[in-house]
Parts: structure tokens; C-alpha cells; sequence
């Protein structure tokens, strides 16, 4: 069974950078797409992009260019890096398998992050 | 970006009524609409994909249906650990995106 773990400081302060990783158990990362999904508390979700195994890379252009998104095959690990971070950043961020890049078919538990 | 706009935004039930989501979307998506559960403090969970296909393990009281650009979600006999939110999402074009989520509670 697939498992993913987000891991990374849950507390960042404005203007800085915001450094979360996911580690993926239980399966490969080889020829999957891998997504980052954010959600305000009390709201609702937003895609922050995917990183295919491969490395290409899509973001959603509501995040202006800020994000950054790697994946390590040698560790099952991908990482979100967001640049110049605000309160409005402040959000629970899954990681999750993006399955032929359709659906979101496993998810991490999901870390709160709190810019302050 | 395609627009996803989802009716209710809650809704309360009894235990055993038939309980219907919809799901709009701003233009033409070709039938490409997930539905997710999340369940207070924990993850979104796939339950229906590409618009009427139910995810392994889901049970058979949940169900997806399509007319055009407006997709339906069902819980044919609402049980309470239905409790939560849905939320239906696209991928005909990138970027993906979500509706703004239907709040289930039982009454």
C-alpha cells in the first residue's frame, strides 16, 4: 500500500522560504506524476503543481512563479519549495500521487504551515 | 482556468435519505471529474473518477453521473459516517481544479 509523509518546519516567517518534503513508502516513485495541494484552514483546495518522476514540472500560475518543485527517485522523496511567503500562505499542504496525472488517488496525512 | 462551481455549499440529511451534489463547470471537461471525501482533520479520498467510475474499496452507495458540463454526485442512503466535505475536481485542463467543497452534516 502507497503511503506518503509530509515532513518539514511548520512555522516560516513572511518573506522566506517554505521547505516541505514528501517521502513515498510502500511503492515506487518511477512513472508517476507527484502533486502538492494546498488548503487555508476552514477553506477550500488548491493545486500547487506536479513533478513527474522524470522531473518536468507544471505550476499553477496563481502562485506567480514562486514555487519550486524537485524529486529525488534515490530517496522516494519530492519537495515543495514556496518563495516570499505571506500570512496568505498559511495552509495545510498534502502531498499526493497524481496518478496519469488525472486523479489524486493516495495522499499524505497533510501538514499545517503557519507563516508568522 | 476552467471554473467549478458546486450546489449546495451544505446541506443537512437524515441517516437513510438520498442526498445529490452537483457540480458545474464552466465550459466543456469531456467527463474528466474526480469526486473526493474529506473527513474533519484528515485528507481528501477519492471516491468516483472520470465522472461515474467508483474508486476500489468505496461502497456502493456512492455514485457519479454526467449531463453536459454538470456532473452529480449521490449518496443513494446517507449514513452517518458520511459526515464531511465533497469536493469535485477537473483535470480536462491544466490547472487542475476544485469546486469549493459541499458540507455534509447529519441532522
Amino acid at each position: 500500500q502507497v503511503q506518503l509523509q509530509e515532513s518539514g518546519p511548520r512555522l516560516v516567517k513572511p518573506s522566506e522560504t517554505l521547505s516541505l518534503t514528501c517521502t513515498v513508502s510502500g511503492g515506487s516513485i518511477s512513472g508517476h506524476y507527484w502533486s502538492w495541494i494546498r488548503q487555508p484552514p476552514g477553506k477550500g483546495l488548491e493545486w500547487i503543481g506536479y513533478v513527474f518522476y522524470s522531473g518536468n514540472t507544471y505550476y499553477n500560475p496563481s502562485l506567480k512563479g514562486r514555487a519550486g518543485l524537485l524529486v529525488d527517485s534515490s530517496r522516494s522523496q519530492f519537495s515543495l519549495r514556496l518563495y516570499s511567503v505571506t500570512a496568505a500562505d498559511t495552509a495545510f499542504y498534502y502531498c499526493a500521487r497524481h496518478f496519469t496525472a488525472t486523479m489524486f488517488d493516495h495522499w499524505g496525512q497533510g501538514i499545517l504551515v503557519t507563516v508568522s | 482556468d476552467i471554473q467549478l462551481t458546486q450546489s449546495p455549499s451544505s446541506l443537512s440529511a437524515s441517516v437513510g435519505d438520498r442526498v445529490t451534489i452537483t457540480c458545474r463547470a464552466s465550459e466543456d471537461i469531456n467527463n474528466y471529474v474526480n469526486w473526493y471525501q474529506q473527513k474533519p482533520g484528515k485528507a481528501p479520498k477519492l471516491l468516483i473518477y472520470e465522472a461515474s467510475n467508483m474508486e476500489t474499496g468505496i461502497p456502493s452507495r456512492f455514485s457519479g453521473g454526467a449531463s453536459g458540463t454538470d456532473f452529480t454526485f449521490t449518496i443513494s442512503t446517507l449514513q452517518p459516517e458520511d459526515v464531511g466535505t465533497y469536493y469535485c475536481q477537473q483535470y480536462r485542463n491544466l490547472p487542475i481544479t476544485f469546486g469549493q467543497g459541499t458540507r455534509l452534516e447529519i441532522k
